[in-house]
């Protein structure tokens, strides 16, 4: 099993470009999630899908975008890139949905850059 | 609020002592507890959780957490630091009643010297 897969690795937009972070499980987990990672802060949410069909807005939905294409797939959309998007994106995930003692499965993460 | 605090943002120990990473916490109800680590270039990766019972929870690779719900606090703990266990730490909780969201610590940086 690959796990949680996210590509691209790497990153450099200009600001007002868009693009689409993906990211996929082979697990055949139900629950997905999208974090951003800045220093000092932790995780913090943006977008989760609970199930397949379904999405809700995290801590810090705003300027994104998701689509659960299917079970495996969960894609984040950046549609007008600022400088203030720079971060580091992870994507997760876990088994079932509520109530849940699940541990989540992290991707590698996608380094993005907004000059 | 929910809320979970790691006071410290580095952590410095040398090999072969013991070595504590503190969490506390504010969540309504019994939440579920959880530490992750953190290398360089990586993503994070599961270490224990907590989830009823015994306080003092077992993980990988030697480390172990002990549950205070008193103090709501979930300290990680290891009898002996390695090297290699130099990384990034985070505490994360689940509370029962707050949908599915996860809420993460800032993040403890260790560095274990040789």
């Amino acid at each position: 099993n690959a796990g949680v897969t996210q590509t691209p690795k790497f990153q450099v937009l200009k600001t007002g470009q868009s693009m689409t972070l993906q990211c996929a499980q082979d697990m055949n987990h139900n629950s997905m999630y999208w974090y951003r990672q800045d220093p000092g802060m932790g995780l913090r949410l943006i977008y989760y899908s609970a199930s397949e069909g379904t999405t809700d807005k995290g801590e810090v939905p705003n300027g994104y975008n998701v689509s659960r294409l299917n079970k495996r797939e969960f894609s984040l959309r950046l549609e007008s890139a600022a400088p203030s998007q720079t971060s580091v994106y992870f994507c997760a995930s876990t088994p079932t949905g509520l109530p849940s003692y699940n541990e989540q499965f992290f991707g590698p993460g996608t380094r993005l850059t907004v000059l | 609020a929910q809320s979970v605090a790691q006071p410290e943002d580095q952590v410095n120990v040398a090999e072969g002592n013991p070595l504590t990473v503190k969490c506390t916490y504010s969540v309504s109800g019994n939440p579920y507890l959880f530490w992750y680590v953190q290398y360089p270039n990586r993503g994070l990766q599961f270490l224990l959780k907590y989830i009823t019972g015994d306080n003092l929870v077992k993980g990988s690779y030697g480390f172990e957490a002990e549950f205070n719900k008193s103090q709501t606090s979930f300290h990680l703990k290891k009898p002996s630091a390695l090297v290699s266990d130099s990384a990034l730490y985070f505490c994360a909780v689940r509370p029962l009643n707050y949908g599915q969201n996860f809420v993460f610590g800032p993040g403890t940086r260790l560095s274990v010297l040789p």
